[in-house]
C-alpha cells in the first residue's frame, strides 16, 4: 500500500541535472514527503524532505506542487556516485503519534559518463 | 562519529532455528526501527520502538520478536516461526516526531540466509 509512484529507471548525463518525479496524490495535508537513495547492499541515505514549501540543502532541491499531488528531486549535478535506486516516501503518522516511512519499490537512476 | 551499528553484516541460519541481529546507536535517538527489504523491493516495517521497554508491530511482524532494555540497542530476533526469513535487514533511528521533523538515519543492515 505504497502512497507514492515513481517511475521504475531514469537515465542522466554526468554533470546536468537529474529530476526525479514522484507521485502521491492521495497524500493527507500533515503527511511530509522525504527522499531517500540506497546503493546496492547499503542502508538508505536521507537526502530531503518537505511538507508544502520548496526545500535546497547541500545535495539537493525539493519541489513541490501546489496541490501537493506531486513532487520532483533535482540533482543539480549528476555525478556517478549519485547512481543509486531512490526513494520518494511519505511520512505517516499513526494513531499512536509514532512516525512510519512507507516505501515503493523505488527509482533506479543510473547516472552515464 | 556517530551512527549505527548492525551485526553481523552477513549471517547464515540453519532451518529451524532462532537468529538474533544486532542494532546499536550512540545518536542519542529515543525512537528506533527495524525493516526487511526483499530484492528489488521497498522497504518494509517490521517493528517500531519510541521508547525504552515500549515496541509496536509494524506491517509485517509475524515471526519476529524484539526488546528495548536500553536505548542504544534494539535487537531483532528472528524465529522458525518466520517461512521466509531470507531478506536483507535495516535498522534505524530517529528523533521523536515532536522534537521536529528529523529523518530517520540507517544502519548499513544485516543480510540473512538460511543454509
Amino acid at each position: 500500500d505504497a502512497k507514492t509512484t515513481q517511475p521504475p529507471s531514469m537515465d542522466c548525463a554526468e554533470g546536468r541535472a537529474a529530476n526525479l518525479p514522484c507521485n502521491h496524490s492521495t497524500i493527507s495535508g500533515n503527511e511530509y514527503v522525504y527522499w531517500y537513495r540506497q546503493i546496492h547492499s547499503q542502508g538508505p541515505q536521507y537526502i530531503i524532505h518537505g511538507l508544502k514549501n520548496n526545500e535546497t540543502n547541500e545535495m539537493a532541491s525539493l519541489i513541490i506542487t501546489e496541490d501537493r499531488k506531486s513532487s520532483t528531486l533535482i540533482l543539480p549535478h549528476a555525478t556517478l556516485r549519485d547512481t543509486a535506486v531512490y526513494y520518494c516516501i511519505v511520512r505517516v503518522i499513526t494513531q499512536g503519534g509514532s512516525e512510519k516511512l512507507v516505501f515503493g519499490k523505488g527509482m533506479k537512476l543510473t547516472v552515464n559518463p | 562519529d556517530g551512527g549505527i551499528t548492525q551485526s553481523p553484516k552477513y549471517l547464515f541460519r540453519k532451518e529451524g532455528q532462532n537468529v538474533t541481529l544486532s542494532c546499536e546507536q550512540n545518536l542519542n535517538h529515543d525512537a528506533m526501527y527495524w525493516y526487511r527489504q526483499d530484492p528489488g523491493q521497498g522497504l518494509r516495517l517490521i517493528y517500531y520502538s519510541q521508547i525504552v521497554n515500549d515496541f509496536q508491530k509494524g506491517d509485517i511482524a509475524e515471526g519476529y520478536s524484539v526488546s528495548r532494555e536500553k536505548k542504544e540497542s534494539f535487537p531483532l530476533t528472528v524465529t522458525s516461526a518466520q517461512k521466509n526469513p531470507t531478506a536483507f535487514y535495516l535498522c534505524a533511528s530517529s528523533l521523536p516526531i515532536h522534537r521536529g521533523n528529523q529523518p530517520q538515519h540507517f544502519g548499513d543492515g544485516t543480510r540473512l540466509s538460511i543454509l
